[in-house]
């Protein structure tokens, strides 16, 4: 088992810019969510996915954040254009059918400057 | 608003005494409850859940859950300097629904 793997670990960009965050769920797992970590705010949900749909996108900071899930494997959020109050590390997170607990990725540490 | 709150922080304890975490959530729907620990620059990592009202115990980390006083908390026995991490108390209202976290109370074991 992989665990769940996100792309980059670290990214640093400029204000402006146009920022794709990638994840790859555990196989099997039906559920998978995105989450933004920061010293003030802690874990934020942003959106989450039941079976490559979108079930909540009320913690979407505002239309500047996307995301989609073409396929049980994959998923990108989406940050156009960026600035830098969306430096954070965003989490991955996977959850199997009927499941409880999640596995979340390693992150990746984003940087906007 | 759902909100999970647990004590500020930071705590410290010395190598081999008993930690005490703490967490109260607001949402009484809630049936599932988690505790993550999250080393620094690491991703969280769950490593106690429970659902009834009680103590849950394993190894030595027990869990305790009142519904009643939506009161969650963790012990760590015996605590070492490896378990110096931040824990993060999360609750949901059942399977398939979404985790919603507390900002997390950073552990420091004295050697």
């Amino acid at each position: 088992d992989a665990g769940v793997i996100q792309s980059p670990r670290h990214e640093v960009t400029e204000m402006g810019q146009e920022v794709t965050l990638r994840c790859k769920p555990i196989s099997g797992h039906n559920s998978l969510f995105w989450y933004r970590q920061t010293m003030m705010r802690g874990l934020e949900l942003l959106i989450y996915f039941n079976n490559n749909v979108p079930i909540d996108d009320s913690g979407m900071p505002e239309d500047r954040f996307s995301a989609k899930m073409p396929n049980a494997s994959f998923s990108t959020l989406k940050i156009q254009p960026s600035e830098p109050r969306d430096s954070a590390v965003y989490f991955c997170a996977s959850r199997g059918q009927g499941g409880y607990g999640y596995t979340f990725g390693s992150g990746t540490r984003l940087t906007v400057v | 608003q759902k909100e999970v709150e647990q004590n500020s922080g930071p705590l410290s304890v010395p190598e081999g005494a008993i930690a005490s975490l703490n967490c109260t959530y607001s949402d009484r729907v809630s049936q599932s409850f988690f505790w993550y620990r999250q080393y620094s620059g690491k991703s969280p990592e769950l490593i106690m859940s429970i659902y009834s009202n009680g103590d849950k115990e394993d190894g030595r980390f027990t869990a305790q859950l009142n519904k009643a006083s939506q009161y969650v908390s963790l012990l760590i026995r015996d605590s070492q300097p490896s378990d110096s991490a931040t824990y993060l108390c999360a609750v949901s209202t059942g399977a398939n629904s979404k985790l919603t976290f507390g900002k997390g109370i950073t552990l420091s074991v004295r050697p």
